[in-house]
């Protein structure tokens, strides 16, 4: 079984500053890791992923993360805050499948609100 | 690439009527897609597993007859709120998964409001 906890539910920080979301995880088994990004009223957009290569991970926006097994971790940073960087970001897990086993479900963390102060 | 678009984006229908939404997968073939429902605040609760040619699989406490399932195609999978209810109002959002990179691409979801 798979869970996520991503720890606070709002993180505000100003332009320009050090973006920094935390990401917790539970696997069982070896897992696939992502965050995506939703702005308001919009679906799910992938920022980046870790699927078992290069354990630190860039993304689209500048975003990154580093996968960390001995700290079950994949915190999501952005080295400079921009006002368009608003938005809700959500962490989540799935289990490494082979392509035989098909789709995995994606277990989400609770969300991540980023506001950005001007 | 790796586009998945949603139709339609808001609705509004009076109580009792049904509801169709539909997924699609625009530059990829989708074997798997997943319905989810979010409330205001939240995070995504997932409905069911939709497989192309095979009964969807609901989780624990979705009424699968009030959520009907079709996936059709390898690009195109249907959900249907049926008799819909004040409480069946939300965000609905579908993913489609591509196994190339084994991720989850998300439509731009349908909000839904039953008056």
């Amino acid at each position: 079984a798979q869970s996520v906890t991503q720890l606070g539910s709002h993180v505000s920080v100003s332009e320009g500053a050090l973006v920094l979301l935390r990401c917790n995880y539970s696997s069982s088994v070896p897992p696939y890791l992502f965050w995506y990004v939703q702005y308001p009223n919009q679906g799910l957009q992938l920022l980046l992923k870790y699927t078992s290569a290069a354990t630190l991970v860039k993304g689209i926006n500048g975003f990154e993360a580093e996968f960390k097994k001995s700290e079950t971790s994949f915190h999501l940073t952005k080295p400079s805050a921009h006002m368009s960087d608003a938005a809700e970001y959500f962490c989540a897990v799935s289990a490494v499948r082979s392509l035989i086993q098909g789709a995995q479900k994606l277990v989400f963390g609770q969300g991540t609100r980023l506001t950005i102060n001007p | 690439g790796a586009v998945v678009s949603q139709h339609p984006s808001r609705v509004i229908c009076k109580s009792g009527t049904s509801v169709k939404i539909e997924c699609r997968s625009l530059d990829f073939q989708a074997t798997t897609m997943f319905w989810y429902r979010q409330f205001p605040k939240q995070s995504l609760m997932l409905m069911a597993t939709s497989n192309e040619g095979s009964k969807a699989t609901y989780e624990q406490g979705v009424e699968k007859d009030k959520f009907l399932i079709n996936h059709a195609s390898l690009t195109l999978s249907t959900l249907t709120v049926t008799s819909a209810h004040p409480e069946d109002s939300s965000f609905y959002i579908c993913s489609a998964f591509r196994s190339e990179g084994q991720t989850q691409y998300f439509g731009p979801g349908t909000r839904l409001l039953v008056l």
